[in-house]
């Protein structure tokens, strides 16, 4: 079991651009979460899939986020525009009977 | 709504020394609590959880946390502290649905030896 991969483990982009974090699932985890954390924020919750469906996107910050999961192997956390304050990690977890399972994240700078 | 707070954003014990890191919850159904660990540049890593049964829960590396519903607590201990220990440790609740974890601030934890 390869457990949550996440890609790309660091991203350097300057303002204005469009950033996409991929996340690879646990295979059979049927709960995916999306969280970013920030130091001065701490850990996120972006929004979370069951089955792909999205159930709860209202911890996205603007409408400059969007997230997919056309299946069950893979989804798309996307921000277009980017801005300054969008720098942060951002972490993909796959959830187990209860407990969530983490990607090493994706640390994302805006210049 | 569910919450967690852990008390002091910093600790710092001697190697050797007793490691308690305190952690309360708020809720309203009964909770699934769980401590996680984070090591520089990765991930967040299970520690141990409790859902059901036995209040004193086991985890990896040594650590333990005893839910006490009376204090609304589940506070991590270690009763001799290891240079590798030191990481950023954060509390969770989850109720028995299907929501996602809440996560504390969590605890910087520096062991010097």
């Amino acid at each position: 079991d390869a457990g949550v991969i996440q890609s790309p483990r660091h991203e350097v982009t300057e303002m204005g651009q469009e950033v996409t974090l991929r996340c690879k699932p646990i295979s059979g985890h049927n709960s995916l979460f999306w969280y970013r954390q920030t130091m001065m924020r701490g850990l996120e919750l972006l929004i979370y899939f069951n089955n792909n469906v999205p159930i709860d996107d209202s911890g996205m910050p603007e409408d400059r986020f969007s997230a997919k999961m056309p299946n069950a192997s893979f989804s798309t956390l996307k921000i277009q525009p980017s801005e300054p304050r969008d720098s942060a990690v951002y972490f993909c977890a796959a959830r187990g009977v209860r407990e969530l399972f983490f990607g090493e994240g994706s640390r994302l700078t805006v210049l | 709504a569910q919450s967690v707070t852990q008390l002091g954003s910093h600790v710092s014990v001697s190697e050797g020394a007793l490691v308690l890191l305190r952690c309360n919850y708020s809720s309203s159904v009964p909770p699934y609590l769980f401590w996680y660990v984070q090591y520089p540049n990765q991930g967040l890593q299970l520690l141990l959880k409790y859902t059901t049964g036995a209040t004193l829960v086991k985890g990896i590396n040594g650590f333990e946390a005893e839910f006490k519903k009376s204090e609304t607590s589940f506070h991590l201990t270690k009763p001799s502290a290891h240079m590798s220990d030191a990481a950023e440790y954060f509390c969770a609740v989850s109720d028995a649905g299907n929501t996602p974890l809440v996560f504390g601030k969590g605890t910087r934890l520096s062991v010097i030896a």
